[in-house]
Protein backbone atom coordinates (compact mmCIF):
# COMPACT_ATOMS: atom_id res chain seq x y z
CA UNK A 1 0.00 0.00 0.00
CA UNK A 2 0.84 3.57 -0.60
CA UNK A 3 3.46 5.40 1.98
CA UNK A 4 1.23 8.13 2.54
CA UNK A 5 2.70 12.21 3.83
CA UNK A 6 0.35 14.44 6.06
CA UNK A 7 1.22 17.34 7.98
CA UNK A 8 1.16 16.52 11.81
CA UNK A 9 -0.60 19.46 13.33
CA UNK A 10 -3.53 22.06 11.67
CA UNK A 11 -5.60 24.37 13.15
CA UNK A 12 -8.77 25.70 11.82
CA UNK A 13 -11.45 28.28 13.32
CA UNK A 14 -14.89 26.81 14.27
CA UNK A 15 -17.26 27.50 11.23
CA UNK A 16 -14.29 27.76 8.66
CA UNK A 17 -13.52 24.92 6.11
CA UNK A 18 -10.58 22.60 6.99
CA UNK A 19 -8.54 21.62 4.21
CA UNK A 20 -6.34 18.37 5.33
CA UNK A 21 -4.01 17.40 2.34
CA UNK A 22 -2.09 14.40 2.25
CA UNK A 23 0.27 13.46 -0.24
CA UNK A 24 0.84 9.79 -1.74
CA UNK A 25 3.10 9.51 -5.07
CA UNK A 26 3.54 6.19 -4.99
CA UNK A 27 -0.33 5.20 -5.43
CA UNK A 28 -0.95 2.05 -7.46
CA UNK A 29 -3.64 2.57 -10.10
CA UNK A 30 -5.94 0.20 -7.69
CA UNK A 31 -5.23 1.68 -4.56
CA UNK A 32 -8.25 3.83 -2.89
CA UNK A 33 -7.31 6.70 -0.64
CA UNK A 34 -9.17 6.59 2.57
CA UNK A 35 -9.84 8.83 5.51
CA UNK A 36 -10.20 7.86 8.88
CA UNK A 37 -10.40 10.00 11.97
CA UNK A 38 -9.60 8.84 15.49
CA UNK A 39 -10.77 11.22 18.55
CA UNK A 40 -8.96 10.91 21.60
CA UNK A 41 -8.87 7.10 22.30
CA UNK A 42 -12.16 6.16 20.59
CA UNK A 43 -12.41 4.21 17.49
CA UNK A 44 -11.35 4.94 14.41
CA UNK A 45 -14.10 6.45 12.29
CA UNK A 46 -14.41 5.76 8.73
CA UNK A 47 -15.54 9.60 6.82
CA UNK A 48 -14.36 9.02 3.07
CA UNK A 49 -12.67 7.30 0.22
CA UNK A 50 -12.01 7.56 -3.21
CA UNK A 51 -10.69 5.90 -6.04
CA UNK A 52 -9.96 8.79 -9.03
CA UNK A 53 -13.20 10.97 -8.85
CA UNK A 54 -13.88 13.78 -5.96
CA UNK A 55 -16.77 12.16 -3.47
CA UNK A 56 -18.42 13.75 -1.28
CA UNK A 57 -20.84 12.68 1.47
CA UNK A 58 -22.56 13.84 4.59
CA UNK A 59 -19.54 14.00 6.57
CA UNK A 60 -17.05 15.70 4.37
CA UNK A 61 -15.52 16.00 0.95
CA UNK A 62 -12.58 14.20 -0.92
CA UNK A 63 -10.67 15.99 -3.56
CA UNK A 64 -8.16 13.39 -5.64
CA UNK A 65 -5.83 15.41 -8.31
CA UNK A 66 -5.91 13.97 -11.31
CA UNK A 67 -2.26 12.41 -11.07
CA UNK A 68 -3.38 10.61 -7.46
CA UNK A 69 -0.15 11.51 -6.19
CA UNK A 70 -2.21 13.71 -3.55
CA UNK A 71 -5.63 14.79 -1.79
CA UNK A 72 -7.22 17.04 -0.05
CA UNK A 73 -10.01 16.14 2.73
CA UNK A 74 -12.33 19.14 3.12
CA UNK A 75 -14.65 19.46 6.20
CA UNK A 76 -17.06 22.28 5.15
CA UNK A 77 -18.16 24.05 8.75
CA UNK A 78 -15.23 22.45 11.20
CA UNK A 79 -16.67 22.48 14.62
CA UNK A 80 -15.17 21.83 17.83
CA UNK A 81 -16.47 18.06 17.90
CA UNK A 82 -14.48 17.95 14.79
CA UNK A 83 -11.03 17.89 16.74
CA UNK A 84 -9.08 14.82 16.33
CA UNK A 85 -6.30 13.03 14.69
CA UNK A 86 -7.36 12.77 11.40
CA UNK A 87 -5.30 9.33 8.93
CA UNK A 88 -5.15 9.15 5.20
CA UNK A 89 -4.76 5.96 3.78
CA UNK A 90 -3.67 4.33 0.51
CA UNK A 91 -5.55 0.51 0.34
CA UNK A 92 -5.94 -2.16 -2.05
CA UNK A 93 -7.14 -4.94 -0.09
CA UNK A 94 -4.61 -7.62 -0.77
CA UNK A 95 -3.75 -10.40 1.21
CA UNK A 96 -4.10 -9.39 5.11
CA UNK A 97 -6.87 -6.32 4.28
CA UNK A 98 -4.51 -4.55 6.71
CA UNK A 99 -4.77 -0.95 7.28
CA UNK A 100 -1.38 0.70 8.07
CA UNK A 101 -2.54 4.09 9.92
CA UNK A 102 0.91 6.86 9.79
CA UNK A 103 0.90 9.36 12.55
CA UNK A 104 -2.03 11.44 11.03
CA UNK A 105 -2.76 15.27 11.01
CA UNK A 106 -3.90 16.31 14.71
CA UNK A 107 -6.59 19.42 13.48
CA UNK A 108 -7.21 21.31 16.33
CA UNK A 109 -11.08 23.00 15.39
CA UNK A 110 -10.16 26.67 17.83
CA UNK A 111 -13.80 28.20 19.24
CA UNK B 1 -27.72 0.48 13.83
CA UNK B 2 -24.82 -0.99 12.57
CA UNK B 3 -21.98 -1.78 14.52
CA UNK B 4 -19.15 -3.29 15.85
CA UNK B 5 -19.16 -4.03 19.83
CA UNK B 6 -16.71 -4.98 21.95
CA UNK B 7 -16.59 -5.75 25.38
CA UNK B 8 -15.59 -4.98 28.16
CA UNK B 9 -14.88 -1.17 27.44
CA UNK B 10 -12.16 -1.47 30.26
CA UNK B 11 -10.07 -4.69 31.95
CA UNK B 12 -7.87 -4.60 34.84
CA UNK B 13 -5.75 -7.97 35.26
CA UNK B 14 -2.78 -9.43 36.70
CA UNK B 15 -0.18 -11.67 34.66
CA UNK B 16 -1.00 -15.15 34.20
CA UNK B 17 -4.70 -14.92 34.06
CA UNK B 18 -6.26 -16.07 30.91
CA UNK B 19 -9.01 -13.61 29.64
CA UNK B 20 -11.12 -12.75 26.37
CA UNK B 21 -11.96 -9.74 24.69
CA UNK B 22 -15.10 -10.28 23.40
CA UNK B 23 -15.93 -8.76 19.35
CA UNK B 24 -19.31 -9.01 17.26
CA UNK B 25 -20.63 -7.07 14.60
CA UNK B 26 -24.60 -6.92 12.89
CA UNK B 27 -23.05 -6.26 9.58
CA UNK B 28 -22.93 -9.53 7.69
CA UNK B 29 -19.26 -8.60 7.16
CA UNK B 30 -16.82 -11.33 6.13
CA UNK B 31 -13.48 -9.66 7.28
CA UNK B 32 -12.88 -8.78 11.03
CA UNK B 33 -9.57 -8.22 12.65
CA UNK B 34 -7.86 -7.08 16.08
CA UNK B 35 -5.20 -4.03 16.25
CA UNK B 36 -4.15 -2.75 19.69
CA UNK B 37 -2.77 0.86 19.65
CA UNK B 38 0.37 2.02 21.90
CA UNK B 39 1.68 5.86 22.26
CA UNK B 40 4.45 6.43 19.95
CA UNK B 41 3.75 2.78 17.57
CA UNK B 42 0.18 3.89 16.22
CA UNK B 43 -2.24 1.00 15.47
CA UNK B 44 -0.66 -2.53 14.47
CA UNK B 45 -2.78 -5.50 13.55
CA UNK B 46 -2.38 -8.70 15.84
CA UNK B 47 -4.64 -11.11 13.89
CA UNK B 48 -7.22 -11.25 10.61
CA UNK B 49 -10.13 -13.46 9.58
CA UNK B 50 -11.16 -13.29 6.24
CA UNK B 51 -14.59 -15.84 7.00
CA UNK B 52 -15.35 -18.52 9.14
CA UNK B 53 -12.43 -20.54 10.36
CA UNK B 54 -10.22 -18.63 8.42
CA UNK B 55 -7.64 -16.63 10.41
CA UNK B 56 -4.16 -15.36 10.40
CA UNK B 57 -1.69 -13.24 11.82
CA UNK B 58 -0.87 -10.02 11.37
CA UNK B 59 2.08 -7.81 12.38
CA UNK B 60 2.09 -8.55 16.41
CA UNK B 61 0.84 -12.31 17.05
CA UNK B 62 2.60 -13.27 19.93
CA UNK B 63 0.86 -13.85 23.03
CA UNK B 64 -2.67 -13.91 21.14
CA UNK B 65 -5.32 -16.07 20.07
CA UNK B 66 -8.10 -15.60 17.74
CA UNK B 67 -11.25 -17.52 16.40
CA UNK B 68 -13.64 -17.32 14.11
CA UNK B 69 -16.80 -20.07 14.53
CA UNK B 70 -19.40 -17.96 14.05
CA UNK B 71 -19.43 -15.23 11.20
CA UNK B 72 -20.49 -12.55 13.81
CA UNK B 73 -17.99 -12.70 16.50
CA UNK B 74 -13.94 -12.88 16.54
CA UNK B 75 -13.04 -12.88 20.29
CA UNK B 76 -9.73 -12.15 21.33
CA UNK B 77 -7.74 -14.47 24.03
CA UNK B 78 -4.78 -13.96 25.81
CA UNK B 79 -4.18 -17.13 27.56
CA UNK B 80 -1.64 -15.51 30.07
CA UNK B 81 -1.44 -12.17 29.78
CA UNK B 82 1.57 -10.18 30.31
CA UNK B 83 2.59 -6.37 31.48
CA UNK B 84 3.47 -5.60 28.00
CA UNK B 85 0.17 -6.35 26.49
CA UNK B 86 -1.43 -3.51 28.47
CA UNK B 87 -2.51 -1.32 25.49
CA UNK B 88 -5.55 -0.13 23.84
CA UNK B 89 -7.28 -2.78 21.56
CA UNK B 90 -9.47 -2.42 18.65
CA UNK B 91 -11.53 -4.90 16.51
CA UNK B 92 -12.91 -3.98 13.07
CA UNK B 93 -14.26 -5.83 10.34
CA UNK B 94 -15.77 -5.26 6.87
CA UNK B 95 -16.97 -6.05 3.49
CA UNK B 96 -14.24 -8.16 1.19
CA UNK B 97 -12.54 -5.66 -1.20
CA UNK B 98 -11.05 -2.51 -1.40
CA UNK B 99 -13.65 -0.45 -2.04
CA UNK B 100 -15.79 -1.41 1.54
CA UNK B 101 -14.14 0.86 4.67
CA UNK B 102 -13.58 -0.70 7.73
CA UNK B 103 -15.46 0.01 10.64
CA UNK B 104 -14.02 0.11 14.28
CA UNK B 105 -15.23 -0.61 17.99
CA UNK B 106 -14.37 1.71 20.92
CA UNK B 107 -11.89 -0.19 21.55
CA UNK B 108 -11.14 -2.06 24.80
CA UNK B 109 -8.67 -0.74 27.60
CA UNK B 110 -6.47 -3.20 28.94
CA UNK B 111 -3.85 -2.89 31.79
CA UNK B 112 -1.92 -5.91 33.21
CA UNK B 113 -0.36 -5.32 35.87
Amino acid sequence: DAKTTQPPSMDCAEGRAANLPCNHSTISGNEYVYWYRQIHSQGPQYIIHGLKNNETNEMASLIITEDRKSSTLILPHATLRDTAVYYCIGFRGGSNYKLTFGKGTLLTVNP
Amino acid sequence: EAQVTQNPRYLITVTGKKLTVTCSQNMNHEYMSWYRQDPGLGLRQIYYSMNVEVTDKGDVPEGYKVSRKEKRNFPLILESPSPNQTSLYFCASSYLGSNSPLHFGNGTRLTVT
